[in-house]
């Protein structure tokens, strides 16, 4: 059973809030990832890290920033939301030996009015 | 970048069918992941393979990784209410790169 929770599972917040997406797993993994997914459509990555103070963006452009100050946290910020920030956002987490595939938190629905 | 064509968008069967989708690239994975979601909720890996060839079984699933290391198929025997969900694909390059592409997914509806 894998154990990376995210919070909260639904958001409705109005344009020009700051929000963060939390992103915590327990399994001491070093990799971790947030893939945007809208719905009926495919997840894209939107910011990976490799470990503490890594963080990089991925292949899909996206106003949000991460931080990795822990190895168990991987939160996303949106400073200003927007209408066209609203999505499903998914964390996930992988293991550092090779072919350990990633498990995926439930995710946060995020609405933005 | 790469990408992934997926196929069905959708499937409607009765309980009890056999169905089959799958994934087709225009680049070269070294491996290749089946994952199903349900609504609301996050992604959950059913299958994944590593090897050109590799035909991989999980219960009721069955999944194998093409020769031409772009493409994949899943396949579901004797199809359940349960089954019901979005089926993705996900495909990995070499090297240390960890990021995944995913298809647009396969919603699959079972009829009881």
């Amino acid at each position: 059973e894998a154990d990376i929770y995210q919070t909260p599972r639904y958001l409705v917040i109005g344009t020009g809030k700051k929000i963060t997406l939390e992103c915590s797993q327990t399994m001491g993994h070093d990799k971790m990832y947030w893939y945007q997914q809208d719905p009926g459509m495919e997840l894209h990555l939107i910011h990976y890290s490799y470990g503490v103070n890594s963080t990089e963006k991925g292949d899909l452009s996206s106003e949000s920033t991460v931080s990795r100050i822990r190895t168990e946290h991987f939160p996303l910020t949106l400073e200003s939301a927007r209408p066209s920030h609203t999505s499903q956002y998914l964390c996930a987490s992988s293991a550092p030996k090779a072919n350990t595939e990633a498990f995926f938190g439930q995710g946060t629905r995020l609405t933005v009015v | 970048g790469q990408q992934l064509n997926q196929s069905p968008q959708s499937m409607f069967i009765q309980e009890g069918e056999d169905v089959s989708m799958n994934c087709t690239s225009s680049s070269i994975f070294n491996t290749w992941l089946w994952y199903k979601q349900d609504p609301g909720e996050g992604p959950v890996l059913l299958i994944a393979l590593y090897k050109a060839g590799e035909l991989t079984s999980n219960g009721r699933l069955t999944a194998q990784f093409g020769i031409t290391r772009k493409d994949s198929f899943l396949n579901i025997s004797a199809s359940i209410p349960s089954d019901v969900g979005i089926y993705f694909c996900a495909g990995r390059g070499g090297g240390s790169n960890y990021k995944l592409t995913f298809g647009k997914g396969t919603l699959l509806t079972v009829n009881p």
